[in-house]
């Protein structure tokens, strides 16, 4: 089993639309979670941690399920400008390397 | 705060030449990592440092590549010689600790032909 499993995608959607990816990983004693967006031929930027009891930043939902071991980011009102790759950040070991999904594109149309 | 800076933005390089790549990690961050990115292979981590001691090189793919970090400011990542399947975007991140997230620099783009 990968580490960090993502749908690569892509997802095309209209603009306004609600989009939500999930991410398996396969370590039970991961502690930190994250989602990255990365833009094309740009490097992944850090758009939100996901803790415990879910968080919510404007448009964007982010939740942790441990017990099914999977994380889950949803979009509303999806804008053009949303366009881009979504990486699922885990942790993993002692040290707390940070492991990379392969990403999920998202493409928003007008 | 600058951010991690990277040198060169981007590297077009013939094959069998030495390569130096180069990254300044934020002020006051203990890791430092290297990363490849391949549409292939997507994110890979090539080492990591803690305080400029290399703690994991295992996803160095061989005796080509070489990293260092000389003092907290500073890094190298070096390959010698350069073959064409080396050809990727070499990206440097910083990070004050994994529960804090890591912060990307803007990338190498490298071309070995």
């Amino acid at each position: 089993r990968k580490e960090v499993e993502q749908d690569p995608g892509p997802f095309n959607v209209p603009e306004g639309a609600t989009v939500a990816f999930n991410c398996t990983y396969s370590n039970s004693a991961s502690q930190s979670f994250f989602w990255y967006r990365q833009d094309c031929r740009k490097e992944p930027k850090l758009l939100m941690s996901v803790y415990s009891s879910g968080n919510e930043d404007g448009r964007f939902t982010a939740q942790l399920n441990r017990a099914s071991q999977y994380i889950s980011l949803l979009i509303r009102d999806s804008k053009l400008s949303d366009s881009a790759t979504y990486l699922c950040v885990v942790n993993f070991g002692s040290q707390g390397n940070l492991i990379f999904g392969k990403g999920t594109k998202l493409s928003v149309k007008p | 705060d600058a951010g991690v800076i990277q040198s060169p933005r981007h590297e077009v390089t013939e094959m069998g030449q030495e390569v130096t790549l180069r990254c300044k990690p934020i002020s006051g961050h203990d890791y430092l990592f290297w990363y490849r990115q391949t549409m292939m292979r997507g994110l890979e981590l090539l080492i990591y440092f803690n305080n400029n001691v290399p703690i994991d090189d295992s996803g160095m793919p061989e005796d080509r590549f070489s990293a260092k970090m000389p003092n907290a400011s500073f890094s190298t990542l070096k390959i010698q010689p350069s073959e064409p399947r080396d050809s990727a975007v070499y990206f440097c991140a910083s990070s004050a600790g994994a529960r804090y997230g890591y912060t990307f620099g803007s990338g190498t783009r490298l071309t070995v032909v």
